[in-house]
Order: C-alpha cells, then structure tokens, then sequence
C-alpha cells in the first residue's frame, strides 16, 4: 500500500521569507501524481500545486514550487515570499495513475505559521 | 460557481440516531468520494462512486453508507452514529481519471456524535 509521510508536524517562517515543507512517499508504481493541497483555517481544501511523475521537470504556481526526487520518492514544497495568508495546514498527497485510481493518499499534515 | 456544496456545515447528534450528510457538485463531474479528517491522521477516504449507482469502499468504509442515485448528488449516510465518527468531513469530486487531477473538495462537514 502506499503512505505518504509528512515529517514536519509544525513549521513557522519570516514574512518575505523561503520556507520548505517535507514529503516522502513509499510507492512500488512508476506512474503516479502528487499534489500539495492547502487548509486553511476555514478549512476549505485548496489544490496547491500538481506534479506528474513521469515529467522530470518540477511543476511551479506562481511563489509555490516543489523539488521533485523521484528516486529518493521525494516531494518538497517551496514557499517563496510568504506572505500572511499562507498560513495553514498543508497536506502533501499521492494518486496512483493506473486504472482505478479513484483514492488520493495523504500525509498527516505539516502545520505552517507565518510570522509577521 | 463551480462547486461541492456539502450540508450541513455543523452537525451534533446523539449516539444511534440516523443522519445524513448531503453533496452535491454542479460540475458534471463523474468521480466523487467522501473522506473524515481527524487530527494527526490526515484524511482517510471513506466510500467513492466512478459513476451512477457504482460505488466502492475506501479506506474506513466501517458504519458509513453512501448511495449514487444522481450523477451530481453523493449522500454519506450513518446509520448508527458513534462517538468514534466524531470527524471533519469531505466530499469531493473530479471531472475524469479518478484522482489523477486532483479533487475539488466542498467546505466540509463537522460532525460531533455524543
């Protein structure tokens, strides 16, 4: 089965600054997609940003960008400029691309505080 | 708007006693789910459909009930609530292959069970 692993719980960053969020992912497949989703505390979920594996380039939004190491199975997500409103739960997950794949797989969460 | 309406918001309930929590999406969307969101766990999903009146267990499909009558409707049903269900929920949907683009997911239930 596939787990996705957050190992930060909690992190805060400097408004303007660059903060980094972790992912690691156990997966056997060689074809599957990653998503970093945002919860703010209106707890909406919002889709961040979407990488498809077998695209070596890393996918970009705008300040959002992720580091994508598909042989470490490594996912990371980069804040650039934080700015107030990024502050929020932020939940990296995995989508099998196969038939079928009907579930995302998510990580437990890294909480994010952005500091004025 | 493009959206997942969920009903209701807010919801505290009694131990066994059955309620409903509705969805709807007005995007034609083929694919929707339902997922709980507990602390430290993340979010688990719960039941899926593919289409009208095909649906399949997720990951904690236990005690809850799901029905696809309507293409834009997906209603989670508990038949016997219990604290243990005490939980954020969402439904979600998703144009086409499954999961692959990513749900749009409605603004959440948050269901208290005494």
């Amino acid at each position: 089965a596939q787990t996705v692993t957050q190992s930060q719980p909690e992190m805060s960053v400097q408004e303007a600054e660059t903060v980094t969020l972790s992912c690691t992912y156990d997966t056997s497949e060689s074809d599957y997609y990653l998503f970093w989703y945002k919860q703010p505390p209106s707890r909406q979920m919002i889709l961040v940003i979407r990488q498809e594996a077998y695209k070596q380039q890393n996918a970009t939004e705008n300040r959002f960008s992720v580091n994508f190491q598909k042989a470490a199975k490594s996912f990371s997500l980069k804040i650039s400029d934080s700015q107030l409103g990024d502050a929020a739960m932020y939940f990296c997950a995995y989508s099998y691309s196969g038939a079928g794949s009907y579930q995302l797989t998510f990580g437990k969460g890294t909480k994010l505080s952005v500091i004025p | 708007e493009a959206q997942v309406t969920q009903n209701p918001r807010y919801l505290i309930t009694v131990t066994g006693k059955k309620l409903t929590v509705t969805c709807s999406q007005n995007m034609n969307h083929e694919y929707m789910s339902w997922y709980r969101q507990d602390p430290g766990l993340g979010l688990r999903q719960i039941y899926y459909s593919m289409n009208v009146e095909v649906t399949d267990k997720g990951d904690v499909p236990e005690g809850y009930k799901v029905s696809r009558k309507e293409k834009r409707n997906f209603p989670l049903i508990l038949e016997s609530p219990s604290p243990n269900q005490t939980s954020l929920y969402f439904c979600a949907s998703s144009l086409s292959g499954g999961a692959n683009y990513g749900y749009t997911f409605g603004s959440g239930t948050r269901l208290t069970v005494v």
